[in-house]
């Protein structure tokens, strides 16, 4: 069971949009509305930012937004600010009854 | 406000066992299903399994089965992982996670972490 593809660094300028990919397969992301992503600061725990797909917990910044398209689910920052700059995860139900993360995105704002 | 705190760093030698814990507080401990995430340095994250503390029903991701046990005491609101043999190659940080949504396959909230060092 393969971790689903993220790329390994994005950047971007304050006040820009950014997306970051995760590509599957038709076993997870393709299949299941249950892709979720987290943002993990330095040092600290992971924290959920969206869940089954494009979904917003309470107390989550509206400029975070999820979408998906086939086998890639994309997380969209908007807005950027400094704050962003993190390592942001996603990851999917499956069809083996598990739960599979990507790789890793590290966001650095210039 | 629901918690979830789990025991101190741990520092063991290869072959050794060792059991970390985390008790969870401010929700119905017996409706969630409850597990770990492995963090190796400078790593991504890895879904290691659950539990349902209400029956103890498990699950393992393809990697951690046989490697690692999941456990659970509903008496005191508590999951363990326990490992009967470790491995140099266990040495990470492991989150506690609650798991949420159709088949909890998101995770709404997260220990603090707990640092397993094996020299």
């Amino acid at each position: 069971q393969s971790a689903l593809t993220q790329p390994a660094s994005v950047s971007g300028s304050p006040g820009q949009s950014i997306p970051i990919s995760c590509t599957g397969t038709s076993s997870d992301v393709g299949t299941y509305n249950y892709v979720s992503w987290y943002q993990q600061h330095p040092g600290n725990a992971p924290k959920l930012i969206i869940h089954d797909v494009s979904n917003r917990p309470s107390g989550v910044s509206n400029r975070f937004s999820g979408s998906k398209s086939g086998n890639t689910a994309s997380l969209t920052i908007s807005g950027l600010q400094a704050e962003d700059e993190a390592d942001y995860y996603c990851s999917s139900y499956t069809a083996s009854n598990t739960v599979i993360f990507g790789g890793g995105t590290k966001l650095t704002v210039l | 406000e629901m918690q979830l705190l789990q025991s101190g760093a741990e520092v063991k030698k290869p072959g050794e066992s060792l059991k970390i814990s985390c008790k969870a507080s401010g929700y119905s401990f017996t409706r969630y299903w409850i597990g770990w995430v492995r963090q190796m340095p400078g790593k991504g994250l890895q879904w290691m399994g659950f539990i349902y503390p209400g029956d103890s029903d498990t699950k393992y991701g393809p990697s951690f089965q046989g490697q690692v046990t999941i456990s659970a005491d509903k008496s005191i609101n508590t999951v363990y992982l326990h490992w009967g043999s470790l491995l140099a190659s266990d040495t990470a940080m492991y989150y506690c996670v609650r798991g949420s949504g159709w088949y909890s396959n998101y995770f709404d909230s997260w220990g603090q972490g707990t640092l397993v060092t094996v020299s």
